[in-house]
C-alpha cells in the first residue's frame, strides 16, 4: 500500500540555525512529491515538489527539499530558521508517474505532519 | 489570489442534527476534494469528483456521508445523522485539470464542525 512516514511529530530549533523536516514514503512506481505547511486555523500552502528532474527541489519561503530515491526519502530543509516558520509541515505523494491514466491520477496521500517550533 | 471558498467556517450542532458543508473551487479547477483533519487520524481523503463525477469516495462513511457537486462551482458534502466522532475540521481543495495538479492543490479555510 501506497504511505507517506513523517518519523517526527514535533522538530524544535533555534532561530538562524538550519532545520530538517524528515519523510519517507513508500509507493509503486514513480513517486510526485509534495510539501505543505498548515498554519494556525488555516488550510494547506503548498510549498514545493518534486515530479522528475534535478534531486534539489526549491519552493517558497527558502524552502528546499532534496528526493532520494535509494532511501526512498523527501526531506525538507531551510538554511536558517525564523520564528515565523513554526507551523505544522505536511509531506505527501500523489499517485502518478506509473499511474498516468487520467481518471486515477492525482489522489494525494499525506503524512501525519511534523509540528515545527523556532524559538528566538 | 484565487481561492477556494468554504462555508461555514465553524458549524457546532446536536448529534443527529443533518450538517452540510460547502466548496467554491477556484474557476477552471475540475478537481475538487474533501479532506478530513483530526488529531488522531491527521488528513484523510474522504473523496474526490473529476469534471463534477465521483471517482473516489472510498475514504467516506457511506450510511451518513455523501457528497455530490451539483455543478461546476459548488462542492457539498453532507452528514445526516451527525455524530460526536464526526467532530473535525474538513478542507475542501481543488486542482486544475490534465497536467495541472502536479503543481499541488489549492486548499480552503477549512469548516472546523463540532458535534456535541
Amino acid at each position: 500500500a501506497q504511505s507517506v512516514a513523517q518519523p517526527e511529530d514535533q522538530v524544535n530549533v533555534a532561530e538562524g540555525n538550519p532545520l530538517t523536516v524528515k519523510c519517507t514514503y513508500s509507493v509503486s512506481g514513480n513517486p510526485y512529491l509534495f510539501w505543505y505547511v498548515q498554519y494556525p486555523n488555516r488550510g494547506l500552502q503548498f510549498l514545493l515538489k518534486y515530479i522528475t528532474g534535478d534531486n534539489l527541489v526549491k519552493g517558497s519561503y527558502g524552502f528546499e527539499a532534496e528526493f532520494n530515491k535509494s532511501q526512498t526519502s523527501f526531506h525538507l530543509k531551510k538554511p536558517s530558521a525564523l520564528v515565523s516558520d513554526s507551523a505544522l509541515y505536511f509531506c505527501a505523494v500523489s499517485l502518478l508517474g506509473a499511474l498516468m491514466i487520467y481518471n486515477q491520477g492525482g489522489k494525494l496521500i499525506f503524512g501525519q505532519g511534523t509540528e515545527l517550533s523556532v524559538k528566538p | 489570489d484565487a481561492r477556494v471558498t468554504q462555508t461555514p467556517r465553524h458549524k457546532v450542532t446536536e448529534m443527529g442534527q443533518e450538517v452540510t458543508m460547502r466548496c467554491q473551487p477556484i474557476l477552471g479547477h475540475n478537481t475538487v476534494f474533501w479532506y478530513r483533519q483530526t488529531m488522531m487520524q491527521g488528513l484523510e481523503l474522504l473523496a474526490y469528483f473529476r469534471n463534477r463525477a465521483p471517482l473516489d469516495d472510498s475514504g467516506m462513511p457511506k450510511d451518513r456521508f455523501s457528497a455530490e457537486m451539483p455543478d461546476a462551482t459548488l462542492a457539498t458534502l453532507k452528514i445526516q445523522p451527525s455524530e460526536p466522532r464526526d467532530s473535525a475540521v474538513y478542507f475542501c481543495a481543488s486542482a486544475p485539470g490534465g497536467q495541472g495538479y502536479n503543481y499541488g492543490y489549492t486548499f480552503g479555510s477549512g469548516t472546523r464542525l463540532t458535534v456535541v
